[in-house]
């Protein structure tokens, strides 16, 4: 079984430029979770989806970053303006969606650096 | 604000020895998670233990949970230079019913296994 899939693995960009991730989950996974992780820190829930429905984006910054997911299957992370501080590693995970002792798949991420 | 915290932050053993790790929380929880990455794999999901368990195994992997401490202890039996990699506790709260769970992720161990 395929995993989840992301691009691109490496991003370097200038503050104020902007920058798209991709992420394609297990086929069959209703969730999709996009984290961000911090070098040192955990990573951090950005948005969930469920199918093509957000479920929470509480902790989304809202003004820079948007996130899609047409058709309930890949799902994109969009940041405009990128800024120094959102050099992260950017996590794209998947679920079945079935209940509360789901597993989480992780993809390898998407490393990005700001200038 | 991540919910868990990690403690030792890093954690240097040889090979063939014990490692422990624990893990502290603030709120209430439906299940707590440990997940390992190194560069290798990526976050892989190793084991999950319910709020109403108090101890789990898997392999080498021996899980505890305090639910009045709100408190988790992580022991890799054993060790080889493979275990070596940076571990994190997370914490389901639950969401929605009839959604996914919902992780936060602690500050996470580092482990380093030596030959």
């Amino acid at each position: 079984e395929a995993g989840v899939a992301q691009s691109p693995r490496y991003k370097i960009i200038e503050k104020r430029q902007s920058v798209a991730f991709w992420c394609n989950p297990i086929s069959g996974h209703a969730t999709l979770y996009w984290y961000q992780q911090i070098l040192g820190q955990g990573p951090k829930l950005l948005i969930q989806f469920q199918n093509n429905g957000v479920v929470d984006d509480s902790q989304l910054p809202k003004d820079r970053f948007s996130a899609e997911r047409l058709k309930g299957v890949d799902s994109t992370l969009k940041i405009q303006p990128a800024k120094l501080e959102d050099s992260a590693v950017y996590l794209c995970a998947s679920s079945s969606g079935r209940g509360a002792t789901d597993t989480q798949y992780f993809g390898p991420g998407t490393r990005l650096t700001v200038l | 604000s991540q919910q868990g915290e990690e403690d030792p932050q890093a954690l240097s053993i040889q090979e063939g020895e014990n490692a422990t790790m624990n893990c502290s929380y603030k709120t209430s929880i439906n299940n707590l998670q440990w997940y390992r990455q190194n560069s290798g794999r990526g976050l892989v999901h190793l084991i999950l233990i319910r709020s109403n368990e108090r101890e789990k195994h898997s392999g080498r992997l021996r899980v505890t949970l305090d639910t009045s401490k709100k408190s988790s202890s992580l022991l890799i039996t054993a060790s080889r230079a493979a275990d070596t990699a940076s571990y994190f506790c997370a914490t389901d709260e639950g969401g929605l019913v009839g959604t996914a769970s919902k992780l936060t992720f602690g500050t996470g161990t580092r482990l380093q296994v030596t030959l």
